[in-house]
C-alpha cells in the first residue's frame, strides 16, 4: 500500500498570508507512460463532505479560486494557498489514485492566526 | 447537476448488519466506478471499497474485507454497501463518491454508529 504523509498536522496563518501544505508518498505516483502524477487534494470544511480542489497534482478543479495551487512530482507534493481567506479554514487531504487501495494523508488543519 | 445521496445509516449493536445505499443522479451512473469512503468521528478519511462500472471488479480495504460487500444496481442508479459483523471501530460517517479517478463528487454521508 502507498502511505501518504502530510506535514504539518496543523498550521495557523494570518489572513492574506500564504499557507503551504506538504504531502509525501511512500512510492512514486508518477505514471511514466503519460507523465501524470496520480495525486489529488481535497478540502473539508466542518460538517461537510470533502470537496475536490486539485487533481493530477496541479490541475485546479472548475470553480476553485486561483489562490489554490498544487505542485510537485513523483513522491513530493505541495498545496499552496497564496492569500488565505477566512473561508479557507478547513482540513486539507492529499490522496493518491495511482493504485488500490486508494490512500489519503492524515489531513492538515488550516486555521486563522 | 451531479448528486449522490446516501441513506441507511443508524445505530446498530456489535455483530449485527446494516446496508447502506447511495442514489446517484445527473450523470451516466452505469459508466463510472464508485467508491465508499468512511470517516470516524474526529478522524481522517479511510477508503473502504471500490466497484467497477459494471459490478464485475471489487476491491476492499483490509479492515473490512470478508465483512463488507459492495454492489450496485445500474437500473436503479444505486450503489450499496452491505456491512456484516459490525464492530465498534466501524463507527463512522460513510460517504459514496464517483470515480474520476479522483473522488468527485462526494455525497453528504450517512452516520453508522456501532454500540451496545
Amino acid at each position: 500500500d502507498i502511505v501518504m504523509t502530510q506535514s504539518p498536522d496543523s498550521l495557523a496563518v494570518s489572513l492574506g498570508e500564504r499557507a503551504t501544505i506538504n504531502c509525501k508518498s511512500s512510492q512514486s505516483v508518477l505514471y511514466n507512460s503519460n507523465n501524470k502524477n496520480y495525486l489529488a487534494w481535497y478540502r473539508q470544511k466542518p460538517g461537510q463532505p470533502p470537496k475536490l480542489i486539485i487533481y493530477w497534482a496541479s490541475t485546479r478543479e472548475s470553480g476553485v479560486p486561483d489562490r489554490f495551487s498544487g505542485s510537485g512530482s513523483g513522491t513530493d507534493f505541495t498545496l499552496s494557498i497564496s492569500s488565505l481567506q477566512a473561508e479557507d479554514v478547513a482540513v486539507y487531504y492529499c490522496q493518491q489514485y495511482f493504485s488500490t487501495p486508494r490512500t489519503f494523508g492524515q489531513g492538515t488543519k488550516v486555521e486563522i492566526k | 447537476q451531479v448528486q449522490l445521496v446516501e441513506s441507511g445509516g443508524g445505530v446498530v449493536q456489535p455483530g449485527r448488519s446494516l446496508r447502506l445505499s447511495c442514489t446517484a443522479s445527473g450523470f451516466m451512473f452505469n459508466s463510472y466506478a464508485m467508491h465508499w469512503v468512511r470517516q470516524a468521528p474526529g478522524k481522517g478519511l479511510e477508503w473502504v471499497a471500490l466497484l467497477s462500472y459494471d459490478g464485475s471488479t471489487k476491491y476492499y480495504a483490509d479492515s473490512v474485507k470478508g465483512r463488507f460487500t459492495i454492489s450496485r444496481d445500474n437500473s436503479k442508479n444505486t450503489l450499496y454497501l452491505q456491512m456484516n459483523s459490525l464492530r465498534v471501530e466501524d463507527t463512522a460517517v460513510y460517504y459514496c463518491a464517483k470515480d474520476g479517478p479522483w473522488f468527485d463528487p462526494w455525497g453528504q454521508g450517512t452516520l453508522v454508529t456501532v454500540s451496545s
